[in-house]
């Protein structure tokens, strides 16, 4: 099965910074790849599918690219709202693995 | 709007059953591929199982397989997870999910675009 792994595992930044967080693959994974936020005690949410489409409602300063086994989430402007844990997903095919997530706080 | 409801999570000895129920509203249940992920304590996301569309399809983590069974109802709009020899290690809130495509890997349109709000299993003699 491919792995997914994430770093950091976590992270601190100011209101405003730009943050980057990164996902690997331990094999291709063409563009199948999702981002997803979690806040504290919340359900997860879909923020970004095919590796770079921001799903509806989601704010503009979220962003995601790459391709293939490298991936990042950005977040353009840090913002005390987006404090939760981010989770990277593959699924072009099962078992559509997790990776395991970078909690992301205000400094 | 879309709605999946989880139910049938608690407390349960180790070895004993349970069998979960999520259901669904909102959207034309029996197109979309539908999945069971669960988080322990303090831990991060784990997929649990999948089964597509029409029921044709299922996969199941290492950790759960042999042990729990997924399956749908497309008439009663209802995913199920039967687990069966619960151990320790399952304790967790299970959350069932909707995937964007009719099965994983379909399209790369895919992800879980709804979650429902989870439900609670504890494993505990």
């Amino acid at each position: 099965d491919i792995q997914m792994t994430q770093s950091p595992s976590s992270l601190s930044a100011s209101v405003g910074d730009r943050v980057t967080i990164t996902c690997r693959a331990s094999q291709g994974i063409s563009n199948y790849l999702a981002w997803y936020q979690q806040k504290p005690g919340k359900v997860p949410k879909l923020l970004i599918y095919a590796a770079s489409t921001l799903q509806s409602g989601v704010p503009s300063r979220f962003s995601g690219s790459g391709s293939g086994t490298d991936f990042t989430l950005t977040i353009s402007s840090l913002q005390p709202e987006d404090v939760a844990t981010y989770y990277c997903q593959k699924y072009n095919s099962a078992p559509p693995t997790f990776g395991p997530g970078t909690k992301v706080d205000i400094k | 709007q879309v709605q999946l409801v989880e139910s049938g999570g608690g407390v349960v000895q180790p070895g004993r059953s349970l069998r979960l129920s999520c259901a669904a509203s909102g959207f034309t249940f029996s197109s979309y591929g539908m999945h069971w992920v669960r988080q322990a304590p303090g831990k991060g996301l784990e997929w649990v199982a999948v089964i597509s569309y029409d029921g044709s399809n299922k996969y199941y983590a290492d950790s759960v397989k042999g042990r729990f069974t997924i399956s749908r109802d497309n008439s009663k709009n209802t995913l199920y997870l039967q687990m069966n020899s619960l151990r320790a290690e399952d304790t967790a809130v299970y959350y069932c999910a909707k995937d964007q495509a009719w099965e994983v890997g379909a399209t790369t349109d895919g992800g879980f675009d709804y979650w429902g709000q989870g439900t609670l299993v504890t494993v505990s003699s």
